[in-house]
């Protein structure tokens, strides 16, 4: 199946610094990338939707200034948390869609801790 | 609003049969999907069933899905302890690849 590699699977960070997370779409051409976060035992809460060359979408409640989000590529998106706090610790999962938008296939998350 | 409910614990003993089930509430969902989420990891694509069928299965997966009741439920046949995760069910809503999640079904397999 399709591969969606994301990077770094881990990140420890001072609170007030910025960390960028990379989700690359390996073997097809994602138009289309999603990004979630994840609190333990919960389900997964979209976060913002990224379409190539344009500006993402973000749900209600998501602060776009706060995590920046770019899709230079078909094959590249990043999400960067601004100035991170405690409070931004969680699990941020990338996904990617092909050109049907059929399937979606996942990153393997990042598991960011902020200090 | 688009919803997507399932229960949150499972525990079935090794070889038995498991059945997750799932219901949803938008009608116009094209795909429904399951993926299975291990500790600290990714999600994993499992299967996915088009709206216009009842029923899939692949080798010891089988996806049942009722349209009128809007009820969709995974099982898995001779169930493994490797088959200890949690279980998401996702429906495609109205919005190309715009997933809407439930809140995960813990399996947990005893020996």
């Amino acid at each position: 199946g399709a591969v969606v590699s994301q990077h770094p699977s881990r990140v420890i960070c001072k609170s007030g610094t910025s960390v960028k997370i990379e989700c690359r779409s390996l073997d097809f051409q994602a138009t289309t990338m999603f990004w979630y976060r994840q609190f333990p035992k919960q389900s997964l809460m979209l976060m913002a939707t990224s379409n190539e060359g344009s500006k993402a979408t973000y749900e209600q409640g998501v602060e776009k200034d706060k995590f920046l989000i770019n899709h230079a590529s078909l094959t590249l998106s990043t999400l960067t948390v601004t100035s991170a706090h405690p409070e931004d610790s969680s699990f941020y999962i990338c996904s990617a869609a092909g050109a049907t938008n059929e399937k979606l296939f996942f990153g393997s998350g990042t598991q960011l801790s902020v200090l | 609003g688009e919803d997507v409910e399932q229960s949150l614990f499972l525990s079935v003993r090794e070889g038995d049969s498991s059945v997750i089930n799932c219901t949803y509430t938008d009608s116009s969902s094209t795909y429904l999907y399951w993926y299975k989420q291990e500790p600290g990891a990714g999600l994993q694509l499992l299967t996915y069933i088009f709206s216009n069928m009842d029923m899939k299965q692949d080798q010891r997966l089988t996806v049942l899905l009722n349209k009128k009741d809007k009820h969709l439920s995974l099982r898995i046949a001779d169930t493994q302890t490797g088959d200890s995760a949690i279980y998401f069910c996702a429906e495609s809503g109205n919005q190309g690849g715009k997933l809407i999640f439930g809140q995960g079904t813990e399996l947990s397999v005893k020996p």
